[in-house]
């Protein structure tokens, strides 16, 4: 099993509330990414990190911000919650350097906006 | 055209069958490649790499065409459990590169 954590698993909230969603892994992985995937629907990078002090933009991210303060720790957060942003929220980290590096990912924040 | 494109499916199979997949890439410089499985409302799993000179693990094989581009899985012997949703990935290996998803290959194993 892999050791990425996310919290909380489920969250409802009220429109324009700004909340943060957290991510942790324990395996010392360099890279660390967000997707934001619909039911039946592909990955859409939101952000991600190559390490400390490390962000860069995905596909989707205009509405959303991230921090790498620590190695395992990337949160991100919405700082204005809108219905359109409900959605399974995945968190992901994968190993820096040559050979098949595949991607660890956390369990997922499903996310609803009311 | 996206960089990695996928028959969304669905694959609707009967137990027991032998159901492959294609999955084709439009970056040549992508070196590394993977197959993972995602259950409903689960996250990703990695399923396999993909070797250049292809893999086997129990009932599933892996395959990479480099010449035109693409990545297979071959699923034997279709279980029940097999039915997910195959996502492929592709890789520039290394440094500041970024895996690509494809969005994705339903399965679905009938009685």
């Amino acid at each position: 099993e892999a050791d990425i954590y996310q919290t909380p698993r489920y969250l409802v909230i009220g429109t324009g509330k700004k909340i943060t969603l957290e991510c942790s892994q324990t395996m010392g992985h360099d890279k660390m990414y967000w997707y934001q995937q619909d039911p039946g629907m592909e990955l859409h990078l939101i952000h991600y990190s190559y390490g400390v002090n490390s962000t860069e933009k995905g596909d989707l991210s205009s509405e959303s911000t991230v921090s790498r303060i620590r190695t395992e720790h990337f949160p991100l957060t919405l700082e204005s919650a809108r219905p359109s942003h409900t959605s399974q929220y995945l968190c992901a980290s994968n190993p820096e350097g040559q050979g098949y590096n595949e991607q660890f990912f956390g369990p997922g924040t499903r996310l609803t906006v009311l | 055209r996206k960089e990695v494109e996928q028959d969304p499916g669905p694959f609707n199979v009967p137990e027991g069958a032998t159901v492959a997949f294609n999955c084709t890439y439009s970056n040549s410089a992508s070196q590394s490649f993977f197959w993972y499985r995602q259950d409903c409302r689960k996250e990703p799993k990695l399923l396999m790499s993909v070797y250049s000179s292809g893999n086997e693990d129990g009932r599933f094989t892996a395959q990479l065409n480099r010449a035109s581009q693409y990545i297979s899985l071959l699923i034997r012997d279709s279980k029940l459990s097999d039915s997910a949703t195959y996502l492929c990935a592709a890789q520039i290996s290394g440094g500041s590169y970024i895996p690509t998803f494809g969005r994705g290959t339903s399965l679905i194993v009938h009685p």
